[in-house]
This record gives C-alpha cells, sequence and structure tokens, in this order.
C-alpha cells in the first residue's frame, strides 16, 4: 500500500463545476504539498501547509492532521485548469524528503 | 521553473551506454534533487545532495550514481543504461533541507528512452 492515496485516480468535469480531490497518508508529516503537473510536464508548486486551510485564487486546500487527510478544491473550474494534480507529504525528521501521491489526471470540458 | 535547466530535454540512447543528465541552478538553493517519474508511480527520489560534494541515495538508487562538485550543478550518471532507466527526470531544489514550509521547485524535466 502506497503511503500516499489520491483520489480519484482520473476525473472529467464540466466547465463551472466545483471539484474536490482527496489525499490519504499514513505516515507522520510535518508538512503537505499540494502540486500542479501541466500537459507538457512542468511541475510546479501550489500550497504547502502544515494545518488549516489555504486558499489562492479559485484553489483551496484544506488538511486534517488527525485524520491523515487532506483535499484540494478548484472552485468555478475551467479548462485550463486540466492538468495532473499531485499531493505530497514530507516526512518528519531532519530532511526535506518527499513521499509522492500517483497523481489525479483531472480533464474539464468546456 | 525558478532558474533551473535540465539537460538535455529528450535523449534516446541505447542500452549499455552511458548517460549524463545535467541539472544547473541559479537560485543558490543548497539542496537539489533527482526524481525519476513513471507511469503507475509518484515521483521518486533517486539521490539528493545536500551540499557540495554531499549527495545521500534515494529510495531508487540503484543504476545511478550522482556528483555535485559546484553549487549549481548536480550529475546524474547512469553508467550503463538499461530498458528499465526509461522514464522521465525531474530535478528539484529547496533552500533547506528541513521540513515544514520548505518548498521544492522542479525543473522542466529530461525525458529518457533507452531502446
Amino acid at each position: 500500500k502506497n503511503e500516499v492515496e489520491q483520489s480519484p485516480q482520473n476525473l472529467t468535469a464540466q466547465e463551472g463545476e466545483f471539484i474536490t480531490i482527496n489525499c490519504s497518508y499514513s505516515v507522520g508529516i510535518s508538512a503537505l504539498h499540494w502540486l500542479q503537473q501541466h500537459p507538457g510536464g512542468g511541475i510546479v508548486s501550489l500550497f504547502m501547509l502544515s494545518s488549516g486551510k489555504k486558499k489562492h485564487g479559485r484553489l483551496i486546500a484544506t488538511i486534517n492532521i488527525q485524520e491523515k487527510h487532506s483535499s484540494l478544491h478548484i472552485t468555478a473550474s475551467h479548462p485550463r485548469d486540466s492538468a495532473v494534480y499531485i499531493c505530497a507529504v514530507i516526512g518528519g525528521g531532519a530532511t526535506n524528503k518527499l513521499i509522492f501521491g500517483t497523481g489525479t489526471l483531472l480533464a474539464v470540458q468546456p | 521553473d525558478a532558474g533551473i535547466t535540465q539537460s538535455p530535454r529528450h535523449k534516446v540512447t541505447e542500452t549499455g551506454t552511458p548517460v549524463t543528465l545535467r541539472c544547473h541552478q541559479t537560485e543558490n538553493h543548497r539542496y537539489m534533487y533527482w526524481y525519476r517519474q513513471d507511469p503507475g508511480h509518484g515521483l521518486r527520489l533517486i539521490h539528493y545532495s545536500y551540499g557540495v560534494k554531499d549527495t545521500d541515495k534515494g529510495e531508487v538508487s540503484d543504476g545511478y550514481s550522482v556528483s555535485r562538485s559546484k553549487t549549481e550543478d548536480f550529475l546524474l550518471t547512469l553508467e550503463s543504461a538499461t530498458s528499465s532507466q526509461t522514464s522521465v527526470y525531474f530535478c528539484a531544489i529547496s533552500e533547506s533541507g528541513y521540513g515544514g514550509e520548505n518548498i521544492q521547485y522542479f525543473g522542466a524535466g529530461t525525458r529518457l528512452s533507452v531502446l
């Protein structure tokens, strides 16, 4: 069993829909990271969070440390949101090693 | 790409040949990482560096070596490439090696095919 599990693996939505991507992890962490990988392959950081909620534009990320669960929400989805969304956790301890989920492929149709 | 350049971006090579991938950064970040990305797997750490000449293995280090002779350059070498090393390779950098709010910045990736 992977230490970081994402669901769903694939998601197709209509433009304007509210989207939720989930991430569950089984290890102790110091922080959790949401990343976006564009169709061209580049990976960019969306959020880093260790508690509560963060919001950036139409994106909202939440984390529940007790339940070892995080969600990424996209409001008013748009075709340009189509990408792979990757959850990664930073394990506890003295290194910044990331443990990655396998990603959620999101396709937003016009 | 936060001042990170990977070269080459694409490479096709034959089994048994040596291959070196280069990661160059202009951010003066101390930590550098090499990952591989394969279908059905999350990004997996190959090797990382926490300073010039200071490197350590990741979870999938077999068949790979690295070197860091300057802060800005981190080289990944496949001594004798195998078909199982066909993958997309990403370099990443971070300012600090400690958990918390540190963010890793990724290069654009190198697509390697070993025939």
